[in-house]
Order: C-alpha cells, then structure tokens, then sequence
C-alpha cells in the first residue's frame, strides 16, 4: 500500500533557527515527489518536483531534497510568514497524489 | 486569474439537502481531481478525470458522492443526502498529464447542520 509519513507532525521554532522537514514514503510506481505549502483555510500551494534521487530544489528560505525513500525539507533563518503546513506528496504512476498528514510549522518572532 | 477556481467558496446545508461544487481547472490541463480534507489531516483522494473519463474513485466515494467532467473542462462534485460527516473542505487541482505538479483551487468549505 503507497504511503507517506511526515516528521514530525508539529515544529516550533523561534524566528533564524534553521531546521528540517522529513518525509519517508513508499509508493509503486513513484513518479516526483512534490512539496506544498498550505496555509489554513486555503488550499496548498505548490512549492516544489523532484523526480529524481540526489535532486535539490531551492526557494527563498526553502530546500528540498530527495532519497530514494526520503525527501528533507530543510528551512534556513525561518520567518514568522514561514508558518504553515508543509505537505509532501509523492506522485505515483497513475497521476494520483498520495498526501500524508504535513508536517505545521510555527515560527515564533 | 488562470489558476483553478471552486465554487461557492463555502457552503452551509441542512443535512439530507443536495450539493453540488464546482471546479474550473487550469485551461489547458486535462487532468482533475477531487480531494476532501478534513480539520488537522492531509488531503484524502477522492476521484479523478483525465479529459472526461473518471479514471478512478476513492472507497471514500460513496453512492451519495457522484462526479463529472462533461466535456473534459469544468467539473461538478454532487453529495446527495448529505450527512454531518460530509463536512469538510472540498479541494479540486488540475495538471497535464504524466507525472507533473497539480494546481489547487481554494477550496469549498462544506459546513452540514
């Protein structure tokens, strides 16, 4: 059964302290891993693909990175606007998203 | 705006009335897809659309839950007889086929009382 799991589920940080997302996944037919950011109430904005093991992706305070079996979303110097849910969705081969639970990130000025 | 746009952004409704949701995806995406969500989980699969085939459906998707893409653009989500456990957000994203990103919309909040 493809599944993914986000740890952990809930970060504080205090605003410049650098830290990182994990996400472990196993799906068939794995095709990208993309990351979302959701903030409450909205629906999840797109942030990041990868498709492929070794990839980085950058933006803004944001990196993502991707295992054969991980992805890391690693977040440098966070700012208060940094706060959301932060989704890692592994795609598989029929278009499907496979969502987990997010891990929400609160950075606290 | 050319993004995926979902209407009514919320929607309140006794429980046992009709519903129906709509989703204008991206123009030239042909994928579509349908995604409940529920307060403090992750988005749960529902259905999907390439062009106007339903490709595939949730166990989720009960008899009550019914949808369509008629003509491979906009697509309609029907919950009939709603019931208190349908109350959730109600998100559609589209994509080009193969294995890129999805677009979502914003959402229709469904609150049945």
């Amino acid at each position: 059964e493809d599944q993914v799991t986000q740890s952990p589920e809930a970060l504080r940080l205090q605003e410049g302290e650098s830290s990182s997302l994990n996400c472990s996944y196993t799906v068939s037919g794995l095709r990208g891993l993309f990351w979302y950011r959701q903030d409450p109430g909205k629906g999840p904005e797109f942030l990041f693909t990868l498709y492929s093991a070794g990839e980085e992706k950058e933006k803004e305070r944001l990196k993502a990175t991707l295992t054969k079996k991980e992805s890391f979303l690693h977040i440098t110097a966070p700012k208060p606007e940094d706060s959301a849910t932060y989704l890692c969705v592994p795609g598989s081969n029929t278009g499907k998203l496979i969502f987990g639970q997010g891990t929400t990130l609160q950075v606290k000025p | 705006d050319t993004g995926v746009s979902q209407n009514p952004r919320h929607k309140i409704t006794k429980r046992g009335q009709n519903v129906t949701f709509r989703c204008d995806p991206i123009s030239e995406h042909n994928r579509l897809y349908w995604y409940r969500q529920t307060l403090g989980q992750g988005p749960e699969f529902l259905t999907y659309f390439q062009n106007e085939a339903q490709l595939e459906k949730s166990r989720l998707l009960s008899d009550r839950f019914s949808a369509e893409r008629p003509k491979g653009s906009f697509s309609t989500l029907e919950i009939q007889r709603t019931e208190q456990g349908d109350s959730a957000m109600y998100l559609c994203a589209s994509s080009l086929q193969g294995a890129t990103e999805a677009f979502f919309g914003q959402g229709t909040r469904l609150t049945v009382v």
